[in-house]
């Protein structure tokens, strides 16, 4: 039974580009969750996606988007690059949140 | 002041201690409480669940106080693989996200 699984696995990219990471859940899981984890930090919210919507969002600017595809898988844009954008990209899936979230392995995205 | 606070460590404990970790959270309408154990560059992953009652799995034993807003992970018996860093999470009511500490860093020394 595969996890989550993220691609690329890394990723540079200059200031100003744009740059989409992707994301497949767990297999029976609905809902994905997207995570920035900087060095040193825990991962902070991005946003989650359920049934194709954004459910919910946490506290970053419009740069940010996503999308949830019909499959339940997903992808994260990140627009007008910055270097402080540079962190590991964590996509999490679940089905009941109350059991707990699996994450993946991530994508780690370096801004020069 | 962060939502959930943690002591970063590290934590430096030599093999077969007993050592414990702390957290607290500031939301009181937090309901849903996770130990995440994460090592060096690699993903998240879900140690346990943490109840109000309490709950131990194996060697490790989690609790929650809720009147004083704190959880408690104590892991016996330590073992080298037991290095890294364990997170801290919160869910609150009516919201999707989790809400991390910083993590506390663990290292086991032979």
């Amino acid at each position: 039974d595969a996890g989550v699984t993220q691609s690329p696995t890394h990723l540079i990219k200059t200031r100003g580009q744009q740059v989409t990471l992707r994301c497949s859940p767990k297999s029976g899981h609905d809902t994905v969750s997207w995570y920035q984890q900087a060095l040193g930090q825990g991962p902070q919210f991005i946003f989650q996606y359920y049934e194709e919507e954004e459910r919910q969002r946490g506290n970053f600017p419009d740069r940010f988007s996503g999308h949830q595809f019909p499959n339940y898988s997903s992808e994260l844009n990140v627009n007008a690059l910055l270097l402080g954008d540079s962190a590991l990209y964590l996509c999490a899936s679940s089905f009941d949140r109350a059991q707990g979230y699996t994450f993946g392995s991530g994508t780690r995205l370096t801004v020069v | 002041r962060k939502e959930v606070e943690q002591d970063p460590g590290p934590f430096n404990v030599p093999e077969g201690a007993t050592v414990a970790f702390n957290c607290t959270y500031s939301n009181s309408a937090s309901q849903s409480f996770f130990w995440y154990r994460q090592d060096c560059r690699k993903e998240p992953k879900l140690l346990m669940s943490v109840y109000s009652s309490g709950n131990e799995d194996g060697r490790f034993t989690a609790q929650l106080n809720r009147a004083s807003q704190y959880i408690s992970l104590l892991i016996r018996d330590s073992k080298l693989s037991d290095s890294a860093t364990y997170l801290c999470v919160v869910n609150v009511e009516s919201s999707y996200k989790l809400i991390f500490g910083s993590g506390t860093r663990l290292l086991v020394r032979p």
